[in-house]
C-alpha cells in the first residue's frame, strides 16, 4: 500500500533564507508525487506535481521540489522565504496503479520576520 | 466563481441527526473526491465517484456514511445519526478525468461539521 511521511510537524525559517519541507514515500508501482498548500479555513491549493521527466520540477510562488529516487523523498524547496509562506503544506502520491491520492500529515511553515 | 464549491462552510448537528454535505465541481469536471481532516492531521481519503458512480469508496466508513454524485446536481456526502467522531472538515476535490492521469484535484473551501 501507498504511503507518504512528513517527518516535521513544524519548519521555522526566516524570512530571505532558504527553506525546505522534507517528504518521503512508499509506493509499489511507479510514484506519482504532488505538493499542496493549505491556508487557514481554505482548502488545499496545488502547487506542483512530478510524474515523469526532470527530477527538479517547478511549481508556483516560487516552489520547486526535487524528486530522488534512490531515497524516495520529493523535498519541497524554496531559495527565498516570505511571510506569506506561512501555511500548512501537504505532500501527496499517488501509486501508479491506484486512483486515488493519499496525503502527509501536514508540515507547518512558520517564516519569522 | 468556476471554482468547487461547497456548502454549507458551517454545519451543527446534535449526536444522532443528519448530516448533509453538498459539493459542487468545477464546471466540466466530472470527477469527484471526498477527504476528511481531523485536527492537526492530513487529509484521509473517503470516496472517489465519476457521475453516477462510486468508482472507489475504500475509505469510507461502512455504516451511516454514503456518498452520491448524481446525473443532474451536487455530490452530497450524507452521515446519519452523527456521533462526536464526526466532528470534522470535509473537503471535497474535482478532476476533469480520473485519479490516474495525474491531473492535480483542485479542492473546496470545506465543511467544517461541529457535533454537540
Amino acid at each position: 500500500a501507498q504511503s507518504v511521511a512528513q517527518p516535521e510537524d513544524q519548519v521555522n525559517v526566516a524570512e530571505g533564507n532558504p527553506l525546505t519541507v522534507k517528504c518521503t514515500y512508499s509506493v509499489s508501482g511507479n510514484p506519482y508525487l504532488f505538493w499542496y498548500v493549505q491556508y487557514p479555513n481554505r482548502g488545499l491549493q496545488f502547487l506542483l506535481k512530478y510524474i515523469t521527466g526532470d527530477n527538479l520540477v517547478k511549481g508556483s510562488y516560487g516552489f520547486e521540489a526535487e524528486f530522488n529516487k534512490s531515497q524516495t523523498s520529493f523535498h519541497l524547496k524554496k531559495p527565498s522565504a516570505l511571510v506569506s509562506d506561512s501555511a500548512l503544506y501537504f505532500c501527496a502520491v499517488r501509486d501508479g496503479g491506484d486512483d486515488k491520492i493519499i496525503f502527509g500529515k501536514g508540515t507547518r511553515l512558520h517564516i519569522l520576520p | 466563481n468556476a471554482g468547487v464549491m461547497q456548502n454549507p462552510r458551517h454545519l451543527v448537528r446534535r449526536r444522532g441527526q443528519e448530516a448533509r454535505l453538498r459539493c459542487s465541481p468545477m464546471k466540466g469536471h466530472s470527477h469527484v473526491y471526498w477527504y476528511r481532516q481531523l485536527p492537526e492531521e492530513g487529509l484521509k481519503f473517503m470516496v472517489y465517484l465519476q457521475k453516477e458512480n462510486i468508482i472507489d469508496e475504500s475509505g469510507m466508513p461502512k455504516e451511516r456514511f454514503s456518498a452520491e454524485f448524481p446525473k443532474e446536481g451536487p455530490s452530497i456526502l450524507r452521515i446519519q445519526q452523527v456521533v462526536r467522531g464526526d466532528s470534522a472538515a470535509y473537503f471535497c476535490a474535482s478532476s476533469p478525468i480520473g485519479g490516474r492521469n495525474n491531473q492535480p484535484q483542485h479542492f473546496g473551501d470545506g465543511t467544517r461539521l461541529s457535533i454537540l
